[in-house]
């Protein structure tokens, strides 16, 4: 196992356009968390999944997030109708019991 | 007030010099992670913690859970450590699934 890896490492969209991020965890590891990075700033909790219940979402994620964890494994994160404030690093962790693994991020940049 | 703490938010040291971080926590935990974030990159984990100190390389890593605080120290510094150093904490308590995050220090080393 490689670690939590995360794809696509970059994106570019244009303000309006969709995106989704797929996140790839630790296997075995039951918890999932997605953050938010802005330049400057640490990482800004946005949700977290136990297996594949979403247990809890920050007011950060708006109506236009939708996070996804269907089978317990791998999750995705959808942004709709991306705003330029969107343009951000979107980094998730997985986690077994004390043991947590970050993944390299997505950096995402709405034009 | 946050529930991780970490001071300075910003440092800059000449290269060569003995760099301190430190990271309090307001919660009970489990562990706790020290991370290093370069400019535009994903996160790497440096240690984890749960009791005492660990080193590796020029890096050392202490923990007192009575008092509830963490500290980073580099040993000769050099301009390849400047990066981003974030705290997070793995805690007993039911928010944001369990893993806090501190705001992170910035440490630039000059040559």
């Amino acid at each position: 196992d490689t670690g939590v890896s995360q794809d696509p490492r970059h994106k570019i969209t244009k303000r309006g356009q969709n995106v989704t991020f797929r996140c790839d965890p630790i296997s075995e590891h039951n918890r999932l968390y997605w953050y938010r990075q802005t330049l400057g700033q640490g990482p800004e909790f946005l949700t977290y999944f136990q297996n594949e219940a979403q247990l809890e979402k920050s007011r950060l994620l708006s109506d236009r997030f939708s996070a996804e964890r269907p089978k317990g494994s791998f999750s995705t994160l959808e942004i709709q109708r991306t705003e330029q404030g969107d343009s951000a690093m979107y980094l998730c962790a997985s986690r077994q019991d004390t043991e947590a693994f970050f993944g390299q991020g997505t950096r995402l940049t709405v034009v | 007030k946050n529930e991780v703490e970490q001071s300075p938010q910003n440092l800059t040291a000449q290269e060569g010099e003995f760099i301190t971080i430190n990271c309090s926590y307001s919660v009970g935990i489990s562990a706790l992670h020290w991370l290093q974030q370069h400019p535009g990159g994903g996160i790497v984990s440096l240690f984890m913690l749960s009791s005492g100190k660990k080193k590796h390389g020029r890096l050392i890593a202490t923990i007192n859970i009575q008092e509830k605080h963490s500290s980073l120290h580099i040993t000769a510094s050099h301009p390849r450590d400047s990066a981003v150093y974030i705290c997070a904490v793995l805690d007993y308590g039911g928010s944001q699934g369990n893993l806090i995050f501190g705001k992170g220090t910035k440490l630039s080393v000059k040559p």
